[in-house]
């Protein structure tokens, strides 16, 4: 079963509006964190938001925000007025402390396109 | 800042062969490094977890054997694919943390198999 549920594969909008890339997770631990990544053509993974328990790192300044819901274990990446160089594959990421070691398991993606 | 330097960034290796690619950590120390690897139309899958003076551990499917991982160091790992064929091909990511909970990727290394 997928731990990390990204719903949406592709997604387009036009330059300007408002984007909400929603993402579901399944864990059983209590110290958990989140991610949001972005996925450049280049091959670059550039971290955007990392949600910790009870704060949130915005690790790239912009138009980035999220909209958490513990409760519903529910985590959407909010981008707005968008850009052409906000076109790419978004992931959604989720870190779990293991006696392994930490494991960060992504969700499948969602593609988006910003057209001018 | 911290940056992760994988190469190659592209490879190509005739069915049957082995390759390797290498993970170079910089301005920071990499207590783990993680491996990953994105097949076509897939997500990113964990193939193994490599600490410094600890195991490795290597996700289900994914072994040792097929993908063994060097890791000397707080600055570099390497992981092997050996014996490549079709079902290897695609973006193998490295991540490095200095443990915290965010891992920094390289640019990846695209195999595709010939």
């Amino acid at each position: 079963a997928q731990k990390v549920i990204q719903v949406w594969s592709t997604t387009s909008r036009q330059e300007g509006e408002k984007l909400t890339l929603d993402c579901s997770y399944k864990t059983s631990q209590v110290l958990y964190h989140l991610f949001w990544y972005k996925h450049l053509l280049s091959g670059e993974m550039v971290l955007l938001i990392r949600q910790m328990p009870s704060t949130i790192a915005i690790e790239r300044s912009g138009r980035y925000s999220v909209v958490f819901q513990k409760s519903r274990k529910s985590i959407s990446l909010v981008i707005s007025t968008l850009q052409p160089d906000d076109s790419g594959k978004y992931f959604c990421a989720l870190w779990e402390p293991n006696s392994a070691g930490n494991k960060l398991t992504f969700g499948i993606g969602t593609r988006v396109l910003v057209r001018p | 800042g911290a940056l992760v330097y994988q190469y190659p960034r592209r490879t190509i290796c005739k069915s049957g062969t082995s390759m390797r690619m290498e993970c170079q950590a910089v301005g920071f120390q990499a207590t783990s490094v993680a491996w990953y690897r994105q097949s076509p139309q897939k997500t990113f899958e964990l193939i193994a977890l490599s600490t410094v003076n600890s195991a490795i551990k290597y996700e289900q499917n994914f072994t040792q054997e097929k993908f063994p991982i060097s890791h000397p160091n707080l600055s570099f790992s390497s992981m092997t694919v050996l014996n490549a064929y079709l079902e290897d091909r695609g973006l193998y990511l490295c991540g490095a943390t200095t443990g915290d909970e965010r891992l920094f990727f390289g640019h990846g290394t695209k195999l595709s198999v010939l």
